[in-house]
């Protein structure tokens, strides 16, 4: 099993949709969650960090379970310039390193 | 953030060749990473390089086919020797970005490497 696995998608949705990621973690030991942005042919970006009482930043949200060893990002009221892959992102705990999931593609079309 | 210049861009490569990338930070860092990224794949560490020792390299990673110099706290190398089409792949260096919080990154613009 990956230690960070992610639905590749595509994800296509029109402008104004909410969508939801999902991504699931191995290791229950895993401290530090993030999700990072990556336009085509540019580096990933961090988009947001999630914290354990969740956190939102505009439209995005992020929420953690680590019950379920899950993190989530919704994003509510899409915009075209959403279109991006999101990466979801774990640091183990102690580990300064993180690993990175393959990344989720959304599309968000007119 | 720290602000990542990393060069070249990209580059087109005969097989048998090797091709360095250079990777230059705007203030000093301890500890330098370098990623792969491969045609829709996740980013795979190679290797982090610190001042003044020699580079960790991964699990699948050698120290023979992806020499790493780091001399000194704004700047490292990654060379990619005696290439071959497997090779290509987007190269990317990475440092923490303290301003973000624990554990972010800030990468490179990357360096995109096709190999012939």
């Amino acid at each position: 099993r990956k230690e960070v696995e992610q639905d590749p998608g595509p994800f296509n949705v029109p402008e104004g949709a909410t969508v939801a990621f999902n991504c699931t973690y191995s290791n229950s030991a895993s401290q530090s969650f993030f999700w990072y942005r990556q336009d085509c042919r540019k580096e990933p970006k961090l988009l947001m960090s999630v914290y354990s009482s969740g956190n939102e930043d505009g439209r995005f949200t992020a929420q953690l379970n680590r019950a379920s060893q899950y993190i989530s990002l919704l994003i509510r009221d899409s915009k075209l310039s959403d279109s991006a892959t999101y990466l979801c992102v774990v640091n183990r705990q102690g580990s300064y390193i993180p690993t990175f999931g393959r990344g989720t593609s959304l599309i968000v079309h007119p | 953030s720290a602000v990542i210049s990393q060069k070249p861009s990209r580059d087109i490569c005969q097989r048998g060749t090797s091709l360095t990338i250079q990777c230059q930070v705007d203030s000093q860092v301890t500890m330098m990473f370098w990623y792969r990224q491969q045609p829709g794949q996740s980013l795979t560490l190679i290797a982090t390089a610190n001042q003044g020792s020699e580079a960790t390299y991964e699990s699948g990673f050698v120290i023979d086919k992806f020499p790493i110099s780091r001399p000194n706290l704004t700047f490292s190398t990654l060379t990619v020797s005696n290439m071959s089409p497997e090779d290509s792949s987007i190269y990317l260096c990475s440092v923490h970005d303290r301003g973000a919080g624990a554990n972010v990154l800030t990468f490179g613009a990357g360096s995109r490497l096709t190999v012939l």
